[in-house]
């Protein structure tokens, strides 16, 4: 069946560094693919999508190109700010519904 | 509006007891999805439904039930908690598919059972 492996974490930054979080998929046919961004306590919130082979997905700074040669997705934010603390969740729509299979999400760590 | 809103915000069960989460959305979203998601996992899908009257099993279904009478509404309902079903209950919309594939998420329910 389908899979998203994802970066483990937790990733602890200072502000201002690079970010770049992993993910690849395994996948039949022609997923969509997402990050998804969970603050404390809250629900998930969309980040960004893609939804074919080389689609760029961007919001907020950050970004992600759907690459199907590598069946990557990764996830990149040039310079990241104490806000960006979260958890990121990976994920891939596919099926009847574009249900979605979840990464199991790297919690992020911005330093002032 | 609201979004996807979702009741309770917590509960604590007992084992064998029952309860329904609630789940409504005002977006008009024809597809609603539950999701739970266990202490440093991902979520995993339970049950979803792609429209009034329809509903189909996910990943995880074993020990929970659905129905889907109203295109607002899609309810989840645990018959005899275990405490395997403590865990944080997300439901979920979107748009039908080719419609933007995007799932909008409820604030979720946490839920232990002891």
């Amino acid at each position: 069946g389908d899979s998203v492996t994802q970066m483990e974490g937790p990733v602890t930054l200072s502000e201002e560094a690079f970010l770049t979080i992993n993910c690849t998929y395994t996948a039949t046919g022609y997923p969509s693919l997402f990050w998804y961004v969970q603050y404390p306590g809250e629900g998930l919130q969309l980040l960004l999508k893609a939804t074919k082979a080389d689609d760029k997905g961007s919001n907020k700074g950050f970004e992600a190109t759907y690459r199907k040669e590598t069946t990557s997705f990764h996830l990149e934010k040039g310079s990241v700010q104490v806000s960006d603390s979260a958890v990121y969740f990976c994920a891939l729509g596919s099926g009847s519904a574009r249900q979605l299979t979840f990464g199991s999400g790297t919690q992020l760590t911005v330093l002032p | 509006n609201a979004g996807v809103t979702q009741t309770p915000k917590f509960r604590i069960l007992k084992i064998g007891q029952s309860m329904t989460l609630q789940c409504t959305q005002d977006m008009n979203h024809n597809y609603m999805y539950w999701y739970r998601q266990d202490p440093g996992m991902g979520l995993k899908l339970i049950y979803y439904s792609v429209g009034a009257g329809i509903t189909d099993k996910g990943e995880v279904p074993n020990g929970y039930n659905v129905s889907r009478s109203t295109t607002e509404d899609f309810p989840l309902r645990l018959e005899l908690a275990a405490p395997s079903q403590t865990s944080v209950y997300f439901c979920a919309s979107s748009r039908p598919r080719g419609q933007g594939d995007e799932q909008y998420f409820g604030p979720g329910t946490r839920l232990t059972v002891t």
